[in-house]
Formats: structure tokens, sequence, C-alpha cells
């Protein structure tokens, strides 16, 4: 059974950049598409985007200048940058494989925007 | 962006009825070179990560119980619960995964009555 796991830190400040990184377990990060998305407290679920190990990346528009996500083979993981983030960006993240739909997910990790 | 709405917002169900969720995209999520329909319903007990019930409109996850079951085509589809159990109590959200950006439904809270 696939396994997704969030880490990174919980607390950014205004205006810096949020990095979070998924570690993925019994399952190759070649074979599949891998996506990001958050969750305000109290509210519903945004897609952020997803990425390929092939390069391809699909980010949502209202976050595209902002948004960044690679990959990392030798490890199995994946990364999320949001840079010059806002109190808005304050979330629980989560990371979770694509196709078809979204799942497994992660348990997501809570990012909290303040100075 | 393709939009998606649901209804009700919420609704409380007894024990061992049924449940019934209706969820409505703005355009099409059907693919026509596949002919499948980009519909994903999604579980989110308190406290926890979503969870996939259903892909493809009416495909359920593996695991899942056969009394969740998806149904509808083109811009309407519906996530019926049958015999509802005391741990079916969650938010209920679709997603439509045929055209990026990928987007969810508000949610759907269920409770028991």
């Amino acid at each position: 059974q696939v396994q997704l796991q969030e880490s990174g830190p919980g607390l950014v400040k205004p205006s810096e950049t949020l990095s979070l990184t998924c570690t993925v377990s019994d399952a190759s990060i070649s074979d599949y598409y891998w996506s990001w998305l958050r969750q305000p407290p109290g509210k519903g679920l945004e897609w952020i985007g997803y990425i390929h190990y092939s390069g391809s990346t699909s980010y949502t528009p209202s976050l595209k200048s902002r948004v960044t996500m690679s990959l990392d083979t030798s490890k199995n993981q994946f990364s999320l940058k949001v840079s010059s983030v806002t109190a808005a960006d304050t979330a629980v993240y989560y990371c979770a494989r694509d196709g078809p739909g979204t799942g497994p997910w992660g348990q997501g990790i809570l990012v909290t925007v303040s100075s | 962006d393709i939009v998606m709405t649901q209804s009700p917002d919420s609704l409380a169900v007894s024990l061992g009825e049924r449940a019934t969720i209706k969820c409505k995209s703005s355009q099409s999520v059907l693919y026509s070179s596949n002919n499948k329909e980009y519909l994903a319903w999604y579980q989110q007990r308190p406290g926890q990560p979503p969870k996939q019930l259903i892909y493809w409109a009416s495909t359920r996850e593996s695991g899942v119980p056969d009394r969740f079951s998806g149904s509808g085509s083109g811009t309407d589809f519906t996530l019926t619960i049958s015999g509802l159990q005391a741990e079916d109590v969650a938010v209920y959200y679709c997603q439509q995964y045929c055209t990026t950006p990928f987007t969810f439904g508000p949610g759907t809270k269920l409770d028991i009555k």
C-alpha cells in the first residue's frame, strides 16, 4: 500500500518561502503523477498542482506565479515551494498520488504563516 | 475553470437509511477519447485526510464498502450511501479531474439523525 508523508516547517513568516517535502513509500515516484493540495482551516479542498518524473508540471493559475514543484528520484521524494507567502496561505498541505482521481493522500501538515 | 457545486450543504440521516449527495459541474467532465467521466468522490472524516471512494464517476476504490455507489454522467453526478453506518459521518467532496485546474465541490457534511 502506497504511503506518503509530508515534512517541513509548520511556521513560515510572511513574504518568505514555504518549502515542503513528500516522502513516498512502497511505490516508485517514477511511475505516477504526484499532487499537492491544501485545505485552509475549516474550509474546503484546493488543488495546487501536479508533477511527473518526466518534468511535466501543471499548477493552478491562482498560484502559478509563486509555486514550484520538483522531485528527487534518488530519495523517492517530491517537493513544493510557495514563495511570498501571506496569511492566506495558512492551511493543511497534503501530498497525494494522482490518477485516476487523487489518492492515497498523506496525513497532511499544518503550515501557519505568521510573524 | 470548471466550477463544482454540491447539494445539500449538509444532511442528517438515520442509521441504516440511505444518504444521497448531488454534484454538478459547470461543464461536461466526459473525455470523449475514452468515454470516461473524470469525476471522483472523497470522504473526509473529522481530523483525517480525504480518502478517495469513487473514480470514473462510478468505480469504487479498492476496499471501499459496496454501500457506497456513484452514478451520473455529463454534468450531474450522485453519491449514494446505502445503509448508513456511524463511521460514515464525514464531509464528502466531489472533484473533476478532466481539466486543470482540478476542482472540488464545496463539500457536503453528513451526520446521523
